[in-house]
């Protein structure tokens, strides 16, 4: 069973614009979340955070937003630079793991066009 | 520190070989995971340590594979008798509190 989400395997946008990528969770018990940055041939490497207490965080160029209603997050990248493009995960947990024990989702991969 | 490193970044063995990876964490860390991950997917988690104790080991985690860390710093990843579904980048990584902080990976191809 897929906990976490990400239904856009790839997106592609222009230099300069907002880049928005989708992810959904099933599992109510998860109160944090985080997304990751992958370039070919390295690891992740995080980008942001957001507890379930908040509904928004910002972090220079990128913000991710949490709906629980509706099991939704999404993290935007206004303006969206060449250097952005990369795989992003979501990945999800609960505050019994204390952030460690993540399960992620199957990526998006962003292309950012000059 | 330069970060968690692990080695070989690449490691090609023949079906039915034993392979061992070996992860280096950051060293203030207490907390090392290892994690998998194959084509089109997100990493998956394996396993975890607090200091030397194993706490949790995911039912992905055959008995064909075993974790040590044995003085609560560096980990290594042992897979007996190789399958060719154990093809994937296998990723280390480590944390104090909140987040984690990947290594670069050892890519494992079994032929």
């Amino acid at each position: 069973d897929q906990q976490v989400k990400q239904n856009s395997p790839s997106l592609s946008v222009q230099e300069g614009r907002i880049s928005i990528l989708n992810c959904d969770y099933t599992n109510s018990m998860f109160d944090y979340f985080l997304w990751y940055k992958k370039y070919p041939a390295e690891g992740p490497t995080f980008l942001i955070s957001i507890s379930s207490i908040k509904d928004k965080n910002e972090d220079g160029r990128f913000t991710v937003f949490l709906n629980k209603s509706a099991k939704h997050l999404s993290l935007h990248i206004v303006p969206s630079q060449p250097g952005d493009s990369a795989v992003y995960f979501c990945a999800a947990s609960n505050a019994y793991n204390q952030g460690g024990k993540l399960i992620f989702g199957q990526g998006t991969e962003l292309s950012v066009k000059p | 520190d330069t970060g968690v490193s692990q080695d070989p970044r690449h490691k090609i063995t023949k079906r039915g070989q034993n392979v061992t990876f070996r992860c280096d964490p950051i060293s203030e860390h207490n907390r090392l995971y290892w994690y998998r991950q194959t084509l089109g997917q997100g990493p998956e988690f394996l396993t975890y340590f607090q200091n030397e104790a194993q706490l949790e080991k995911s039912r992905l985690l055959s008995d064909r594979f075993s974790a040590e860390r044995p003085k609560g710093s560096f980990s290594t990843l042992e897979i007996q008798r190789t399958e060719q579904g154990d093809s994937a980048m296998y990723l280390c990584a480590s944390s104090l509190l909140q987040g984690l902080t990947f290594g670069s990976g050892t890519r494992l191809t079994v032929v």
